[in-house]
C-alpha cells in the first residue's frame, strides 16, 4: 500500500515570493493534516481536514496561508508572500478518522522549504 | 493550552539495556496516545498506540499508560545502535475531536 506522498521534497525561495505544497493522503483515509515542524521540535497542526472540510484551522495564520482539499482528497498548502520565518519542515499526515484507534496518523516525507 | 512534556535529552543508554522514555500530559480529556520515532532528516513514523491504562508490547518495545498520573512511557528492551533517533509522545483526540498534540520529543543514542 501507498503511504502519504508529498511535494517537492524540498524548496529554496526568496522571501515575499510564493510556495505551494502538494499531498496525496493513502487511499481511504478521510482525514488529512498539515504540519509545520521546526527543527528540535515536535510537529505542530496547521489544519486538519475531514474530508473536504477544514474542521481545525485555528493555527493557520490566514494572512498568508492558505489550503484547499479539493474532492476530499488530495491537498495543497500555500504560502503567500514567504517570510524567512517560514523556513520549517511542512509535513502532510493522514488517518481513518473513524474511532480511537483509527486515528492514527500516518506521515509523508515532508518538505523542507528554506526561505532566504 | 493543552501540552505534551518530554524530557528534550539527549538520553544515552549502551547496546542491550534498556531504555525508557517517558512524558506526560495536560488535558485529561486525552484518550489515544502515540509514540513516534523520527530519524535525523526523515519524517515521523508510527511505532505504537495506547488508549488502555497499563502495559502494551509489541515486539522490543512496551507502552505503559497511567490516565490518573498522566504519564505516558515507551521501554525498548535490548536496545541497538538502529534505535538511535528522536521519540515522539502525542496525545490524540477523544471523540469531542480535539486536535492531537506532540511533545517535542526525546533523542535517544544507543552505544555500541
Amino acid at each position: 500500500e501507498a503511504g502519504v506522498v508529498q511535494s517537492p521534497r524540498y524548496k529554496i525561495i526568496e522571501k515575499k515570493q510564493p510556495v505551494a505544497f502538494w499531498c496525496n493522503p493513502i487511499s481511504g483515509h478521510n482525514t488529512l493534516y498539515w504540519y509545520l515542524q521546526n527543527l528540535g521540535q515536535g510537529p505542530e497542526l496547521l489544519i486538519r481536514y475531514e474530508n473536504e472540510e477544514a474542521v481545525d484551522d485555528s493555527q493557520l495564520p490566514k494572512d498568508r496561508f492558505s489550503a484547499e482539499r479539493l474532492k476530499g482528497v488530495d491537498s495543497t498548502l500555500k504560502i503567500q508572500p514567504a517570510e524567512l520565518g517560514d523556513s520549517a519542515v511542512y509535513l502532510c499526515a493522514s488517518s481513518l478518522g473513524q474511532g480511537v484507534s483509527a486515528d492514527t496518523q500516518y506521515f509523508g516525507p515532508g518538505t523542507r522549504l528554506t526561505v532566504l | 493550552q493543552k501540552e505534551v512534556e518530554q524530557n528534550s535529552g539527549p538520553l544515552s543508554v549502551p547496546e542491550g539495556a534498556i531504555a525508557s522514555l517517558n512524558c506526560t500530559y495536560s488535558d485529561r480529556g486525552s484518550q489515544s496516545f502515540f509514540w513516534y520515532r523520527q530519524y535525523s532528516g526523515k519524517s515521523p513514523e508510527l511505532i505504537m498506540f495506547i488508549y488502555s491504562n497499563g502495559d502494551k508490547e509489541d515486539g522490543r518495545f512496551t507502552a505503559q499508560l497511567n490516565k490518573a498520573s498522566q504519564y505516558v512511557s515507551l521501554l525498548i528492551r535490548d536496545s541497538q545502535p538502529s534505535d538511535s533517533a528522536t521519540y515522539l509522545c502525542a496525545a490524540g483526540p477523544n471523540t469531542g475531536g480535539f486536535k492531537t498534540i506532540f511533545g517535542a520529543g526525546t533523542r535517544l543514542f544507543v552505544k555500541a
